[in-house]
């Protein structure tokens, strides 16, 4: 079946600007997991779902990031005034429910000029 | 604070020959570690897992391999092959399905 997908695949943007990055999951997949990686680094936890509500937001670095996931599928992840320390791969996962693996989707690269 | 530790950037390994992948952490409320493969412009590909009630998972070439005591695992790729190189993560939870805490990765080279 279909894998965790994520979009855009590529995000250019301006300083100070709003981006919108999408993940979708593995169908039937309870659990949803935001990540980042710098380069260089190893991704980074930032919050993880459990159906529509957020279970750990304890890594999201600030409040210009936040995500919403409605309906218990789809997530989006909100970051508000970008900053050029903001440009990383964004990687989403999803697993079958909280004590199962976890699978990647293929990143989101945002870069913040 | 990096509470998972891969120390070898990269490694380079003949064809048939075995690879060993280390990785350290220093939370021994870690109770589950994994390790991921990854390829350039994709996602991390789940590989293999352990609990800590074990101290050896094999799957195939793959096997994980478990120290508590030294807060050590690593990973034997037997026998190597091109097409296992890859960046490899090692990561760990303190449960299953938790948030994970991922290593800085080792770029693995096997040569033909």
């Amino acid at each position: 079946g279909a894998g965790v997908s994520q979009t855009p695949s590529n995000k250019v943007t301006e300083k100070g600007k709003y981006v919108e990055l999408r993940c979708d999951p593995i169908s039937g997949h309870t659990a949803l997991y935001w990540y980042r990686q710098s380069l260089g680094q190893g991704p980074e936890f930032l919050i993880y779902f459990q159906g529509t509500g957020a279970a750990d937001d304890s890594g999201l670095p600030n409040d210009r990031f936040f995500a919403v996931r409605p309906e218990g599928s789809v997530s989006t992840l909100k970051i508000q005034r970008t900053e050029r320390g903001d440009s990383a791969v964004y990687l989403c996962a999803s697993s079958l429910s909280m004590d199962e693996t976890q699978y990647f989707g293929p990143g989101t690269r945002l870069l913040v000029l | 604070d990096q509470q998972v530790k891969q120390n070898s950037p990269s490694l380079s390994v003949q064809e048939g020959r075995i690879s060993i992948l280390n990785c350290d952490y220093t939370n021994s409320m870690f109770d589950y570690f994994l390790w991921y493969k990854k390829y350039p412009a994709e996602g991390p590909t789940f590989l293999i897992s352990i609990s800590s009630i074990k101290d050896k998972n094999e799957d195939g070439r793959f096997t994980v391999f478990l120290n508590k005591s030294a807060k050590h695992l690593s990973l034997h790729i037997v026998p190597s092959q091109p097409g296992d190189s890859a960046v490899y993560f090692c990561a760990a939870s303190r449960e299953s399905g938790y948030a994970l805490n991922f290593g800085k990765g080792t770029s693995l080279l096997v040569t033909p």
